[in-house]
């Protein structure tokens, strides 16, 4: 079967540092998202890797290693309104995104 | 600014009452999807649709219907609302998933059952 794994909570201080973990088994593998969604809203994107590495975009960067089918997202210098679930997606060999529940992050001042 | 609309933002409906959630793109994209959000869950797709091709997933309800009668345009139809169909509804949009699927969402309707 086709698994997304997500811790389901975390917790960071305003102005720290937080890894969110994802591992993925797909059928395939054509590409990993990232997206935020604040509550009650729809998700919006955040970025995208298909190679191995870090694509840095601002405060938020994200790691990709197919081998080990492990991502994670690191947000930097975190300010109250990155309190939001992130969600982990794959595309898998029938183009499909297969998303992870999502990982609620909680910022404390 | 191209986009993607959904209406209703909320929809309440009786058990059993046939309801229908709309959703249009000015994005141009070929592929329109249709999730379903419970609360602390994944999106889990229902159907999706490749220009008029429509796809139906395996373990979607009968229940759950969709039409789509242009590009523009796309119609999630819940023919018997029960308790357990109280979800955010999400319609979403890609260009091309097989060159690259990032999915653009619309704001959601978010269905309560009385």
């Amino acid at each position: 079967g086709q698994n997304i794994d997500q811790p389901t909570e975390m917790t960071a201080t305003e102005g720290a540092i937080v890894q969110i973990n994802c591992t993925y088994q797909t059928s395939g593998f054509n590409g990993l998202f990232w997206y935020q969604q604040h509550a009650g809203e729809a998700p919006t994107f955040l970025s995208y890797n298909v190679l191995d590495g870090l694509e840095e975009k601002g405060r938020f960067s994200s790691f990709l290693s197919r081998s080990k089918g492990y991502s994670y997202l690191l947000l930097k210098e975190l300010q109250m309104k990155d309190s939001a679930s992130y969600l982990c997606a794959v595309g898998d060999s029938n183009y499909q995104l297969i998303w992870g529940a999502g990982t609620k992050l909680i910022i404390k001042p | 600014d191209a986009m993607v609309i959904q209406n209703p933002r909320y929809q309440v409906t009786q058990f059993g009452k046939p309801v229908t959630l709309s959703c249009s793109q000015t994005l141009n994209h070929n592929v329109m999807y249709w999730y379903q959000q419970k609360s602390s869950q994944a999106p889990k797709l229902l159907f999706h649709y490749y220009d008029k091709d429509f796809n139906n997933e395996a373990d979607t309800p009968d229940n759950f219907q969709s039409r789509r009668p242009n590009t523009s345009f796309c119609f999630l139809d819940i023919r018997s609302p029960g308790l357990g169909d109280a979800a955010m509804y999400l319609c979403a949009t890609s260009r091309d998933p097989e060159l690259y699927n990032e999915q653009f969402f619309g704001p959601g309707t978010r269905l309560t059952v009385l």
